[in-house]
């Protein structure tokens, strides 16, 4: 059965600082990779996505994510975190068929920023 | 774009009493819904894919007679929550699958139901 893991469950960063939330899957083929962010109140919004081609992904709010097959991670990344990206993180797989159906979630990671 | 809406946002019932959530696709068409649940400081757990016009598909270990879904139209799927008991609190959050472009899911806000 597939799985996610972020093995940080709270990460707290300064602001201006670098970034960098960890995620491993377990698949039986390369799956179609996602990274979410909840913020309260707020339904989780799309970061970016992962389904073939270059394996550095850009994704919105200056956020990037490198997808490395030899490690089964798709780890997320942002040069300068501000004040306004605390948040929770959540990295998701499904089915490699490029089309988003039955995503399995990891536990998240809470981001704090300080100031 | 893309939005999904949900309502309620919270709910507190009773215990024995039956919830009703709805789910909206605001500007596009959702053939596939899905609906999942999300325990305090936990993962979100898929508990079924809702398909218009259709049945729905229950994940292993949810009871189809306790959380009934329907999907009636492109644009509304509702998760009803059945004789409800103070285990059934969770955050229930939906998502929708864009018909034209399946590639991605676009998830509501969620419902908090708390069951008294």
């Amino acid at each position: 059965a597939q799985s996610v893991t972020q093995p940080d469950i709270h990460i707290t960063v300064s602001e201006g600082a670098s970034l960098e939330l960890r995620c491993n899957y377990s698949y039986g083929a390369t799956p179609y990779l996602f990274w979410y962010v909840q913020s309260p109140g707020q339904g989780l919004q799309l970061l970016l996505k992962y389904f073939s081609g270059d394996t550095l992904v850009q994704g919105i709010k200056g956020f990037e994510a490198e997808f490395k097959r030899s490690q089964s991670s798709f780890n997320l990344r942002k040069p300068s975190v501000h004040w306004s990206d605390a948040a929770e993180y959540f990295c998701a797989v499904g089915p490699p068929t490029g089309t988003a159906s039955k995503l399995t979630f990891g536990t998240g990671t809470r981001l704090q920023v300080t100031l | 774009g893309a939005v999904v809406s949900q309502h309620p946002s919270w709910v507190i019932c009773k215990s024995g009493t039956s919830v009703k959530i709805e789910c909206r696709s605001l500007d596009f068409q959702a053939t596939t819904m899905f609906w999942y649940r999300q325990f305090p400081k936990q993962s979100l757990m898929l508990m079924a894919t809702s398909n218009e016009g259709s049945k729905a598909t229950y994940e292993q270990g949810v009871e189809k007679d306790k959380f009934l879904i329907n999907h009636a139209s492109l644009t509304l799927s509702t998760l009803t929550v059945t004789s409800a008991h103070p285990e059934d609190s969770s955050f229930y959050i939906c998502s929708a699958r864009d018909s034209g472009r399946a590639d991605t899911q676009y998830f509501g806000p969620g419902t908090r139901l708390t069951v008294l």
